[in-house]
């Protein structure tokens, strides 16, 4: 069964460092999100994209984040000056119609 | 605003008893909704889609109903089994996006 497949499963960072985290979504697949999940809360909307341009974006995804679908199968969110708060579990999902598919996520931890 | 509210964090059940979970919605009247399974540290996991215009939708051993008068969602899973313990997600639509409860927590006990 096609994956969205998601890199790194872990990342460590400092506190005001970039980071980029990666997501291939399912090929034939139209829409693509990111969300995030604090710990112990619920799963958050960060950003929806389609036909290469952002669709709508929530609160949380303010000027230090960005997306990027830089070729036909990678999708992308940096965040470029982490905070302690930006710890959470990030997930990418897609879809072409319907249900969506996420990935297994990235944690994420700012020290 | 867009509110959704599953009814307890947490839900305790007998193995081969029916659990039924339940999701509240107000000030919107989405025209579908889905339900998700997430398990620890994992990604949410698609379950099933009802539309508006659908009382039931039914997969195996899940059931689905969508009561757009009451603005409520159904989840039922029958016989329930150990390896169901999960927590449920309801999900209905924005604009160009889902949005999700903090879901109900199952545990299906032995």
């Amino acid at each position: 069964e096609p994956e969205v497949t998601q890199t790194p499963s872990h990342q460590v960072t400092q506190m005001g460092q970039e980071v980029i985290l990666r997501c291939v979504p399912i090929s034939n697949h139209l829409y693509f999100y990111w969300y995030r999940q604090i710990l112990g809360q619920k799963v958050e909307f960060l950003v929806s994209f389609y036909n290469n341009e952002i669709s709508e974006k929530s609160e949380i995804f303010d000027d230090q984040f960005s997306v990027e679908r830089p070729d036909g199968s990678n999708f992308t969110l940096k965040i470029r000056s982490t905070k302690l708060e930006d710890s959470a579990m990030y997930f990418c999902a897609s879809t072409r119609t319907g249900g969506y598919t996420f990935g297994s996520g990235t944690r994420l931890t700012v020290v | 605003s867009q509110k959704i509210e599953q009814n307890s964090e947490a839900l305790n059940i007998q193995e081969g008893k029916t659990a039924t979970l339940t999701c509240n919605y107000t000030n919107y009247s989405p025209a579908y909704l889905q339900w998700y399974r997430q398990d620890p540290g994992r990604g949410p996991v698609f379950l099933l889609l009802i539309r508006e215009n659908e009382k039931e939708k039914r997969k195996e051993r899940l059931k689905v109903t969508f009561d757009t008068t009451l603005k409520q969602s159904l989840f039922h899973i029958t016989a329930s089994q150990p390896a169901d313990s999960a927590t449920y997600l309801c999900a209905p639509p924005g604009d160009d996006k889902i949005i999700f409860g903090k879901g109900t927590r199952l545990h299906i006990l032995p």
